[in-house]
């Protein structure tokens, strides 16, 4: 698997956008990018994922850039709620295999 | 859609005993689930991947004869921990993977395991 690199924390007002980064510059032309949250004592949920164009759906989006080989997830307008460890993982979408965890972004929303 | 359901959701047992935690996909079969495992303020880290009717194939380092791991429908998967002992204590988390196309790997919402 492509190996991906975030920064170990971030924090965001209430209300602001934000803006989670992943660098993964070895990715492969068929890994996608997925973005899963764990909030405390939960179990991941999925939040989006995408091959190279842009995508977006009801919770997020995310830009991943020409060359592939960094993406941003944006919560357009951060609560409370999605204060969160974020995790980046770059997989063949098609794969049997499992999602591998590394340490994520621990996003901490404050009002 | 593609909703996985965990349980129990937290378990406390005594040393020596064995713990049962089922992992069930309710509205789509998965082939393949996976087990994880995270202590405290760490990432989740793959246990085994159970396949539907096999064997499961189990991470370097985890004692298959302790995680037994058992996948007998295409619905079901269950983790026994067993001859548990404190450094047991974990959270436990279990995940399939979807055929629908806007799904990915959906999760369980983990069990919480203290072995006294």
């Amino acid at each position: 698997d492509a190996k991906t690199t975030q920064p170990p924390s971030m924090d965001c007002a209430e209300g602001r956008a934000a803006n989670l980064p992943c660098n993964h510059s070895t990715i492969s032309g068929n890994e996608y990018v997925y973005w899963y949250r764990q909030i405390h004592s939960q179990g991941p949920q999925y939040i989006i994922h995408g091959l190279k164009n842009n995508e977006t759906n009801e919770m997020a989006s995310l830009i991943i850039t020409e060359d592939r080989k960094s993406s941003t997830l944006i919560l357009p307008h951060a609560t409370l709620r999605d204060t969160a460890v974020y995790y980046c993982i770059v997989r063949p979408g098609h794969s049997g295999y499992a999602l591998n965890f590394g340490k994520g972004t621990s996003l901490l929303v404050t009002p | 859609g593609a909703v996985v359901s965990q349980h129990p959701s937290r378990v406390i047992c005594k040393s020596g005993t064995s713990v049962k935690i089922e992992c069930r996909s309710l509205d789509f079969q998965a082939t393949t689930m996976f087990w994880y495992r995270q202590f405290p303020k760490k990432s989740l880290m793959l246990m085994a991947t159970s396949n539907e009717g096999s064997k499961a194939t189990y991470e370097q380092g985890v004692e298959k004869d302790k995680f037994l791991i058992n996948h007998a429908s295409l619905t079901l998967s269950t983790l026994t921990v067993t001859s548990a002992h404190p450094e047991d204590s974990s959270f436990y988390i279990c995940s399939a993977k979807s055929d629908r196309a806007n799904y990915g790997y959906t999760f369980g919402s983990g069990t919480r395991l203290t072995v006294v």
